[in-house]
């Protein structure tokens, strides 16, 4: 049963367009949501979160929208550019004192120069 | 600043053999640590945390086994890897403060033939 899903498998933009990235999921009881970036062969680099008592969290050019009716989140980058490359994972926790991260499938997103 | 630190970085090892995979993170006390395993075309699944020294908590039932013999270092091993142990096994750790955001190290890509 997968609980974090990122539905779309690749992404890819023009540089200087916005970027947007999906993830739905099924739990309700996670109230904490995650978006790491992946380059081949590195770990995942934390890029931005959001509690479930907000609905946008902006950071620089990365704002991450939570729909919590809809049980769905989305990442925007703007304006996009070709260093964005990367593989990007959708994570999520409930709250208490439950350590696990369910991680989505991740999205591979390319922008082209 | 806190870093975190895995080896090796890449291995190969045959069926049967065993495994001992290595982190260490540095710069902070008390962490919460946690291994991950990245198989081919799926998302990170969590296999291990702890939240001390000898407290080790096991997600799923496996071949493998994680040990907490210091308070900054974790350790992943095997007694007799099998061919689905292949993947990419990345620790990482989380304020003791804090489990929100984990932050991850490079990564070991296992293949096991």
């Amino acid at each position: 049963d997968q609980q974090v899903k990122q539905n779309s498998p690749s992404l890819s933009v023009q540089e200087g367009r916005i970027s947007i990235l999906n993830c739905d999921y099924t739990n309700s009881m996670f109230d904490y949501f995650l978006w790491y970036k992946k380059y081949p062969a590195e770990g995942p680099t934390f890029l931005i979160s959001i509690s479930s008592i907000k609905d946008k969290n902006e950071d620089g050019r990365f704002t991450v929208f939570l729909n919590k009716s809809a049980k769905h989140l989305s990442l925007h980058i703007v304006p996009s550019q070709p260093g964005d490359s990367a593989v990007y994972f959708c994570a999520a926790k409930s709250g208490g004192s439950n350590y696990k991260l369910t991680f989505g499938k991740g999205t591979l997103l390319t922008v082209n120069p | 600043s806190q870093t975190i630190h895995q080896w090796p970085a890449t291995l190969v090892q045959p069926v049967g053999s065993p495994l001992s995979l290595e982190c260490t993170v540095e710069g902070t006390s008390n962490p919460n640590l946690y291994w991950y395993r990245q198989a081919a075309g799926r998302g990170l699944q969590l296999l291990f945390y702890s939240v001390g020294i000898g407290q080790i908590s096991s997600e799923v039932p496996q071949n493998l086994s994680a040990s907490r013999p210091q308070d900054r270092q974790f350790i992943l091993s095997s007694k007799k890897l099998l061919l689905s142990d292949s993947g990419f096994y990345l620790c990482a750790w989380s304020p003791w403060t804090s489990d929100n955001e984990q932050f991850f190290g490079p990564g070991t890509r296992l293949t096991v033939l």
